[in-house]
């Protein structure tokens, strides 16, 4: 079956430090992959699209200045935490479809604990 | 844009009993319907699905109907085990955008 994973699966750091999160689709080729964030007993919340070699999509309240996208291969998109502040600390989870399209199940990657001392 | 609405937030069964989890979407145009199960601290799994050309789909313990009139959908777990708890996140997909809308999430219980 289709595999993402995240790369690191926890990271602590101190703030005002930038910390960058790696998403990749193991098994397949990725045209789109998601970002959500997810706080303690809530539900997930996307925070940007990203298609391969071009800009991200970000929903509505979310900083792009802030949290960077790069989605540079159909593989690999990477989140950018800028300047990252204790209110930054969540789980951040992503998620991929193997091509666009209506029907295709995205898989998620196991997410990566971030905590901002 | 979308909007699901998922229901109860959380629900305690006995083991063997019954458990539905119901949600509704806004938006019409959705024709995709996932069910995903999150375990604590893990990553959300899909468990079922459903499109909008069918009303029911079944697989073992697990089915879910949808009821495009009335726009909204349901998850049916039967003869619920300990193993089943977990929180769970309906969702719904627009045709013309490949983003999921997730539903709150329902944590439920399964006492032995």
């Amino acid at each position: 079956g289709a595999v993402v994973s995240q790369h690191p699966s926890w990271v602590i750091c101190k703030s005002g430090t930038s910390v960058k999160i790696e998403c990749r689709s193991l098994d397949f080729q990725a045209t789109t992959m998601f970002w959500y964030r997810q706080f303690p007993k809530q539900s997930l919340m996307l925070m940007a699209t990203s298609n391969e070699g071009s800009k991200a999509t970000y929903e509505q309240g979310v900083e792009k200045d802030k949290f960077l996208i790069n989605h540079a291969s159909l593989t690999l998109s990477t989140l950018t935490v800028t300047s990252a502040h204790p209110e930054d600390s969540s789980f951040y989870i992503c998620s991929a479809s193997p091509t666009s399209g209506i029907y295709n199940e995205q898989f998620f990657g196991p997410g990566t604990r971030l905590t901002v001392l | 844009g979308e909007n699901v609405e998922q229901h109860p937030s959380t629900l305690s069964v006995q083991e063997g009993d019954s458990a539905v989890i119901k949600c509704t979407y806004s938006d019409s145009a959705s024709n995709y319907f996932p069910w995903y199960k999150q375990e604590l601290g893990k990553r959300p799994q899909l468990i079922i699905d459903i499109r909008s050309n069918v009303g029911e789909k079944k697989d073992q313990r697990i089915a879910v109907t949808l009821n495009k009139t009335a726009k909204h959908f349901s998850l049916h777990i039967t003869e619920t085990q300990p193993e089943d708890s977990a929180v769970y996140f309906c969702a719904a997909r627009d045709s013309g955008y490949s983003t999921l809308t997730f539903g709150k999430g329902t944590m439920l219980l399964v006492s032995p």
